[in-house]
């Protein structure tokens, strides 16, 4: 079975420029996550939806980020305009409801020039 | 206080030798305790997945939670290089409709032949 997958797994582009992640999470979660991972700041949770329904983005670091899940099966997260201090790998998480553990995709490493 | 605290390491073990990865945390409400391995440039892989106190065995793995220390292990047996990875601890209050994982900022083992 597919695990969540996340594209483009590698991104370089120049400051000021608009940026798109992508996210596929497992099928049949209910739940999907945006994180942030850096040397200083381990993971950071940015956003979270349940049903497709955006529940916490108080880790959405700027107005620059947005995020949306159209669907149950797809998930984007933009940054615009991008700046240098927003290089970072950013990982999509998944997961069931209620305490069940959350599965990673491979993240996109993002690098703003 | 950080809500989890994790040892980054760098830990480096000969071939063979018994591994032990630790956290501490402080919110006594988590109940559901999770490692994830982190191989360089991919993401978080769950290892195991415990419920309140005790031990949980999956192979070489040992995961021990102690709640009235506020303390988790992973112990890794007869440890292998292929076992060299960054290691992060997780840990949720699992309350319905708030999925949240609280991670430590992970440690990174290497396993020399």
């Amino acid at each position: 079975d597919a695990g969540v997958i996340q594209s483009p797994r590698h991104e370089v582009t120049e400051m000021g420029q608009e940026v798109t992640l992508r996210c596929k999470p497992i099928s049949g979660h209910d739940y999907l996550f945006w994180y942030r991972q850096t040397m200083m700041r381990g993971l950071e949770l940015l956003i979270y939806f349940n049903n497709n329904v955006p529940i916490d983005d108080s880790g959405m670091p700027e107005d620059r980020f947005s995020a949306k899940m159209p669907n149950a099966s797809f998930s984007t997260l933009k940054i615009q305009p991008s700046e240098p201090r927003d290089s970072a790998v950013y990982f999509c998480a998944s997961s069931f409801e209620g305490p069940s553990p959350q599965h990673f995709g491979d993240g996109t490493r993002l690098s703003i020039l | 206080q950080k809500e989890v605290e994790q040892d980054p390491g760098p830990l480096s073990v000969p071939e063979g030798a018994i591994v032990s990865l630790n956290c501490t945390y402080s919110n006594s409400a988590f109940q559901y305790f999770m490692w994830y391995r982190q191989y360089s440039r991919k993401g978080p892989e769950l290892l195991m997945y415990t419920y309140s106190s005790g031990n949980k065995e999956d192979g070489r793995f040992t995961a021990q939670v102690d709640k009235s220390s506020k303390y988790i292990s992973l112990f890794i047996r007869d440890s292998q290089p292929s076992d060299s990875a960054t290691y992060l601890c997780a840990m949720s209050a699992g309350q319905t409709g708030a999925n949240n994982l609280f991670f430590g900022t992970g440690t990174r083992l290497t396993v020399i032949p």
